[in-house]
């Protein structure tokens, strides 16, 4: 079956500009987390979302948010972009049920200039 | 507050030998645990989990070890092939429900030299 999807993959933005990346969890997959990786902090938690609902955040501000639709595709936002969100960007989905393992996409290369 | 730990930021073994990839934890609340290995342009994938009910757990060359008194845990890799090669990342979760969030260690690099 078709693994997560992420676009873009690689995107440019500069100081001040809002971006949008999209994420296509596995079929039959209610829950999407979003992750954040940096050389220097590994991967942190963003936030999650289960039946169209955010079940849990992570330490963050207000500029990142996100959603989930019906049909649980979810998209992140990150508004006034600054230097430090350069990153990458993951998306992972599950059942969602119990504990067990997120199949992760590709992610999306960030690159604010 | 780094609550999941791998203080080795690397580590290289030789082919056919064993490798062992470290994991500390501070939160007694975390019930789950896994391991992913990230190759390069790619996302994490998942290698092994083990509960909290269970101290170690097999899956063909990988093993995983959990000690809670100690809140550490290891991955066993027998025998390492140079296909091993990759960042290894362990991650922990608690509260059954919160599947969505896993805290991450900062990864280890694993290099296996032919």
């Amino acid at each position: 079956k078709a693994g997560v999807t992420q676009t873009p993959r690689y995107l440019i933005k500069t100081r001040g500009q809002q971006v949008t990346l999209s994420c296509s969890p596995i079929s039959g997959h209610r829950s999407v987390s979003w992750y954040q990786q940096t050389p220097g902090q590994g991967l942190q938690f963003l936030f999650e979302y289960f039946s169209e609902t955010q079940r849990n955040k992570g330490n963050f501000p207000g500029r990142f948010s996100g959603r989930q639709f019906s049909n649980s595709r979810s998209e992140m936002n990150v508004s006034t972009l600054e230097l430090g969100d350069s990153a990458l960007y993951l998306c992972a989905s599950s059942f969602g049920a119990e504990a067990g393992e997120l199949f992760f996409g590709e992610g999306s290369r960030l690159t604010v200039l | 507050d780094q609550q999941v730990k791998q203080n080795s930021p690397s580590l290289s073994v030789q082919e056919g030998r064993i490798s062992i990839l470290n994991c500390d934890y501070t939160n007694s609340m975390f019930d789950y645990f896994l391991w992913y290995k990230k190759y390069p342009a790619e996302g994490p994938t998942f290698l092994i989990s083990i509960s909290s009910i269970k101290d170690k757990n097999e899956d063909g060359r990988f093993t995983v070890f959990l000690n809670k008194s100690a809140k550490h845990l290891s991955l066993h890799i027998v025998p390492s092939q140079p296909g091993d090669s990759a960042v290894y990342f362990c991650a922990a979760s608690g509260i059954s429900g919160n599947t969505g969030k896993l805290i991450f260690g900062q990864g280890t690099t694993l290099q296996v030299k032919p």
